[in-house]
């Protein structure tokens, strides 16, 4: 069984860039999740994906956008860059249907703003 | 609204003996799961042990506990025998049945001493 993998691994931006960060579920899962986790924070919730539509959405603005595809893989997209954006994106697969099962992470993207 | 607190910022333990983690809740839905999730350094969040709302016995996993006390509305992990393997960051989180989104707590590091 294929984990959940995250590309790139880090990423330097300036102020005002774009970012696109990519997420392929666990093989079998058709729902994702992207957290933001500044540097000795827990993980926030930005969204949830669930068979390519978002599914609900955590207190972030309009810049922070995604997709999910098909093939439920994933993508973060961050426009007009700011330096409290610099944190370790996570994303995390599971099994739309059941909260109760747990969500499966990758080993995140690190994000820095320059 | 939903909010978890972990209120152990750090916490050391001997290796071969046991630890507690704290982890209070709060929630107006009656039905909810929490979720322990380990992180080391390298930033990978690893799914540790999960307890539904309505479950009547503590779950265990292996070394690990989790001390549930629903009118206290708290959800203690317990690690016993600690190894040094298990030093990293320790974090709770719960999501509302029927609900998309996991909230995390601020997390505990754990450090275990040889």
């Amino acid at each position: 069984e294929t984990g959940v993998t995250q590309s790139p691994t880090h990423l330097i931006k300036t102020r005002g860039q774009q970012v696109t960060l990519r997420c392929s579920s666990q093989s079998g899962h058709n729902t994702v999740s992207w957290y933001q986790q500044a540097l000795g924070q827990g993980p926030q919730f930005i969204f949830q994906y669930y068979r390519e539509e978002e599914n609900g959405r955590g207190n972030f603005p309009p810049r922070f956008s995604g997709l999910q595809f098909p093939n439920y893989s994933s993508e973060l997209n961050v426009n007009a860059l700011e330096l409290d954006d610099s944190a370790l994106y996570l994303c995390a697969s599971s099994l739309g249907g059941d909260e109760n099962q747990p969500q499966h992470f990758g080993d995140g993207t690190r994000l820095s703003i320059l | 609204a939903q909010k978890i607190t972990q209120t152990q910022p750090g916490m050391f333990v001997q290796e071969k003996e046991a630890v507690t983690l704290d982890c209070t809740y709060d929630t107006s839905d009656p039905s909810y799961g929490l979720f322990w999730y380990k992180q080391p350094s390298s930033g990978e969040m690893i799914f540790l042990i999960y307890q539904g709302s309505y479950d009547q016995q503590n779950a265990t996993e292996g070394r690990y506990s989790l001390n549930f006390q629903k009118a206290r509305k708290s959800a203690n992990l317990v690690i016993s025998a600690s190894q040094l393997g298990d030093s990293a960051m320790y974090f709770c989180a719960m999501v509302e049945t029927g609900g998309f989104k996991t909230i995390f707590g601020a997390g505990t590091r754990l450090f275990v001493k040889a």
